[in-house]
């Protein structure tokens, strides 16, 4: 089963509203999680590393007041896109890797929200 | 649920052999298939990719093959490099859905000198 759950699995809102995505690690500690934006023909872009308990470092390019990441816990990586925009519409995929100290463990892959902005 | 899984978390093989990577997916919706390589702290970098409409395709030293019937697909890279030693992902992604992509868990591949 999903070892990573990411909700919503889609949303649609308004201009102007702030939404939020949660990703989490179901049946393990995530010291890092991942934000990644698809863009057409499946190109991949990651926006920023997640690290609990301390701030997320973002890509370049990426506007950290427009999109907001908190990593509070060990299971739980949010992020929120403020005062949505339709150029935002996307979809949003997370991925956790397991703690430090496990070899050979692999990144997980939440199942993404789709966000749709009118 | 997983659409898309990748049953091996690791895969060893020694420098000039061939790597075959498998994944294997369960909606018959899918229509297009993608490898990634992912080296740690770094996204995942896009590797090669397959339409349904076709068995094969070849890049370099990567080869994507994919098998409808058994809604399998793999990898293969011939000669290994130490430099593929990497997380490789599979993920695939259907019309119907937005073409938001479902990705594997992925294979830890370590080439040996």
């Amino acid at each position: 089963g999903a070892v990573v759950s990411q909700h919503p699995s889609w949303v649609i809102c308004k201009s102007g509203t702030s939404v939020k995505i949660e990703c989490r690690s179901l049946d393990f500690q995530a010291t890092t999680m991942f934000w990644y934006r698809q863009f057409p023909k499946q190109s991949l872009m990651l926006m920023a590393t997640s690290n609990e308990g301390s701030k997320a470092t973002y890509e370049q390019g990426v506007e950290k007041d427009k999109f907001l990441i908190n990593h509070a816990s060990l299971t739980l990586s949010t992020l929120t896109v403020t005062s949505a925009h339709p150029e935002d519409s996307s979809f949003y995929i997370c991925s956790a890797e397991r703690g430090q100290g496990l070899l050979n463990q692999p990144q997980h892959f939440g199942d993404g929200t789709r966000l749709s902005i009118l | 649920d997983q659409q898309v899984k990748q049953n091996s978390p690791s895969l060893s093989v020694q420098e000039g052999r061939i790597s075959i990577l498998n994944c294997d997916y369960t909606n018959s919706m899918f229509d297009y298939f993608l490898w990634y390589k992912k080296y740690p702290a770094e996204g995942p970098t896009f590797l090669i990719s397959i339409s349904s409409i076709k068995d094969k395709n070849e890049d370099g030293r990567f080869t994507v093959f994919l098998n409808k019937s058994a809604k399998h697909l793999s990898l293969h890279i011939v000669p290994s490099q130490p430099g593929d030693s990497a997380v490789y992902f599979c993920a695939a992604s259907a019309p119907y859905n937005n073409n938001d992509m479902r990705f594997g868990a992925g294979t830890r591949l370590t080439v040996k000198p």
